[in-house]
């Protein structure tokens, strides 16, 4: 089946740093790739569209210059927290669909744990 | 607005039926997902239905009635693997995912 790699597991950096995630389509190429964040007890929240070639699309309220975005290849987006606080700990988790196909599920990354000191 | 609905947490017995409901109202609909998440996990998908009726996998089924913007997941023969967060997502018009807020299933022995 579809399977999304991402990478790291988990992070701890100092705040005022920078940490890349990279989200992989191992067996499928996947023009749109999504960003969710999600803290704890609390549902996912999406917080841009990646799109390959293209610029990136941000929920409302997600900083665009502070999660960089970018979608190189049909397998391979990148998000990258810059200049990262302790507010931005959370589970930072990559989803995308096989083939671009509207109805096919998400398969999701297994997430990376984000920790700010 | 758009918005799913779920319960907030269940509990059930080991061997057990459950079922989690979902309601949805949604500007467009293109189908229903259900995802299950372990805790400190990524979610992993379990079904998707986009025309009325049962789907059975298992000892998993979902339901759907697009008349009544409703879903439900069922889940037979509880094992105590199956305490988890079961999330709710319907399609959008523009083939956006609106979520739930996850319900949280606790069995018990």
């Amino acid at each position: 089946g579809a399977v999304v790699s991402q990478h790291p597991s988990w992070v701890i950096c100092k705040s005022g740093t920078s940490v890349k995630i990279e989200c992989r389509s191992l067996d499928f190429q996947a023009t749109t790739m999504f960003w969710y964040r999600q803290f704890p007890k609390q549902s996912l929240m999406l917080m841009a569209t990646s799109n390959e070639g293209s610029k990136a699309t941000y929920e409302q309220g997600v900083e665009k210059d502070k999660f960089l975005i970018n979608h190189a290849s049909l397998t391979l987006s990148t998000l990258t927290v810059t200049s990262a606080h302790p507010e931005d700990s959370s589970f930072y988790i990559c989803s995308a669909r096989d083939g671009g196909r509207d109805g096919s599920p998400l398969h999701f990354g297994n997430g990376t744990r984000l920790t700010v000191t | 607005g758009q918005n799913i609905d779920q319960p907030t947490e269940m509990t059930a017995t080991e061997g057990a039926i459950v079922q989690i409901n979902c309601t949805y109202q949604t500007s467009g609909f293109n189908g229903l997902f259900w995802y299950q998440q372990h805790a400190g996990e990524a979610p992993t998908f379990l079904s998707y239905n986009v025309l009325d009726g049962l789907e059975e996998k298992g000892r998993f089924s979902s339901f759907l009635s697009r008349s009544k913007g409703y879903s439900y997941l069922l889940l037979k023969e509880l094992q105590m693997k199956d305490s988890a967060s079961y999330l709710c997502a319907a399609l959008d018009s523009n083939y956006q995912l609106i979520w739930g807020a996850g319900t949280k299933l606790i069995i018990k022995p």
